[in-house]
């Protein structure tokens, strides 16, 4: 398998608008996390399913972050409208079940907002 | 609530020297521990993880941590340091009965010639 595949790699907006970031998980993988990472607060799950449900979007920061999974081998995290305050690295993760299996990161998308 | 925490931002050794970074865990119940590395402008990597079996945890690259529940400590050591070591190591816990990994501020570890 090729690992958890983000794109962009890269994104670049201008305040308003709005922005998605796409993730496909590791193929047989029961569950998926969206992850933030900034220098001021370090990694933060943002959201996470299991199965294509979402389980809980508590770390969701505002309503203008929403996060869809229509099949088992696509996310989406849609900002909108984006903000330079959410400019950050979104991590996509995904992993089996199992409390102790470990969660296996795409490469990350650096969002800058300007 | 479970949480970690990293001791340290930066910690420079000489190559060839012991690497030992700090994470301490903050849990009612086992937790579930792990180790990640991070290289710049990569996702996180698994170093190794403990899940209640044995407390000597061996990981890749040469790395282990100790469970300690006396001290609920985690720590990461290795005992000799390479430049290809240099980069951000994280701690994190997986809360029980949930998915969540909380993950600790990281370490950034810098590598002297």
């Amino acid at each position: 398998d090729a690992g958890v595949i983000q794109s962009p790699r890269h994104e670049v907006t201008e305040m308003g608008q709005e922005v998605t970031l796409r993730c496909k998980p590791i193929s047989g993988h029961d569950y998926l996390f969206w992850y933030r990472q900034t220098m001021m607060r370090g990694l933060e799950l943002l959201i996470y399913f299991n199965n294509n449900v979402p389980i809980d979007d508590s770390g969701m920061p505002e309503d203008r972050f929403s996060a869809k999974m229509p099949n088992a081998s696509f996310s989406t995290l849609k900002i909108q409208p984006s903000e330079p305050r959410d400019s950050a690295v979104y991590f996509c993760a995904s992993s089996l079940a199992g409390v102790d299996t470990e969660a296996f990161f795409g490469q990350g998308t650096r969002l800058t907002v300007v | 609530a479970q949480s970690v925490t990293q001791l340290g931002s930066h910690v420079s050794v000489s190559e060839g020297a012991l690497v030992l970074l700090r994470c301490n865990y903050s849990s009612s119940v086992p937790p579930y521990l792990f180790w990640y590395v991070q290289y710049p402008n990569q996702g996180l990597q698994l170093l190794l993880k403990y899940t209640s079996a044995a407390t000597l945890v061996k990981g890749i690259n040469g790395f282990e941590a100790e469970f300690k529940k006396s001290e609920t400590s985690f720590h990461l050591t290795k005992p000799s340091a390479h430049m290809s070591d240099a980069a951000e190591y994280f701690c994190a816990v997986s809360l029980a009965g949930t998915y969540k990994y909380i993950f600790g501020t990281g370490t950034r570890l810098k590598v002297l010639a």
